[in-house]
């Protein structure tokens, strides 16, 4: 199946401070999300996002599906920015129905 | 706003009890999911659905059932708790097809003892 490597695994801020996280997978893919995973276990949808460039506030996410990888940057971090971040990502190969398989996650860290 | 509501946010099981662990979307989505999520090992699909009645095992299905008799409600079933069963457990939801977008519920954190 679709491998999902995301790094760094641990990253840590100062608030105020810019990042990139990384997500690379080792096929086609049909679909791609990035998730935030708050304290309490439930994962925000942060960007839907196969292809493309997209932004949302301080937040914005790059997919370049022919070189297989994808980044989120995160602006001017708040401690609000604190937890897991996933990548997930749909195979396009074969019938997926929607199926996501998830990379291991960054956790970051931010400090007041 | 598209909401995916699971039943309980903690529960605390016996080994051997037969658990449900319930979810419900209310945006008329045609494909369900379920996932546990254990440390070092990520995010895990056990079961989906497609359709109604429809059920297709995911990676890891053993030791688990699921239940579609309405679209708006997708329950996983396990059959016989056991304790390499704790795990939190996540419900999806989406639109028909592959290229659409995924919603998950709060999770359930699951304790078997």
């Amino acid at each position: 199946g679709i491998q999902v490597e995301q790094s760094p695994p641990d990253l840590i801020l100062q608030e105020g401070a810019n990042s990139t996280l990384r997500c690379n997978f080792s096929d086609s893919v049909n679909n791609l999300q990035w998730f935030h995973q708050n304290p309490w276990g439930q994962l925000i949808n942060l960007f839907y996002i196969p292809s493309g460039t997209k932004q949302n506030g301080r937040l914005s996410a790059t997919t370049v599906a022919t070189e297989r990888y994808s980044l989120l940057y995160i602006s001017s971090s708040q401690t609000t920015d604190s937890g897991v971040y996933f990548c997930a990502v749909g195979s396009a190969g074969g019938t997926s129905y929607g199926k996501l398989t998830f990379g291991q996650g960054t956790i970051l860290t931010v400090h007041p | 706003d598209v909401k995916v509501t699971q039943s309980s946010r903690y529960l605390v099981k016996r080994t051997g009890e037969k658990v449900f662990l319930e979810c419900v979307q209310d945006m008329d989505h045609e494909n369900m999911f379920w996932y546990r999520q254990d440390p070092g090992l990520g995010l895990r699909l056990i079961y989906f659905s497609y359709d109604v009645k429809m059920k297709e095992k995911g990676d890891i299905p053993e030791g688990y059932s699921v239940s579609r008799e309405k679209k708006e409600r997708f329950s996983l079933i396990l059959e016989s708790a056991s304790t390499n069963q704790t795990s939190m457990y996540l419900c999806a939801s989406s639109l028909q097809g592959a290229f659409t977008e995924a919603f998950f519920g709060q999770g359930t954190r699951l304790t078997v003892v």
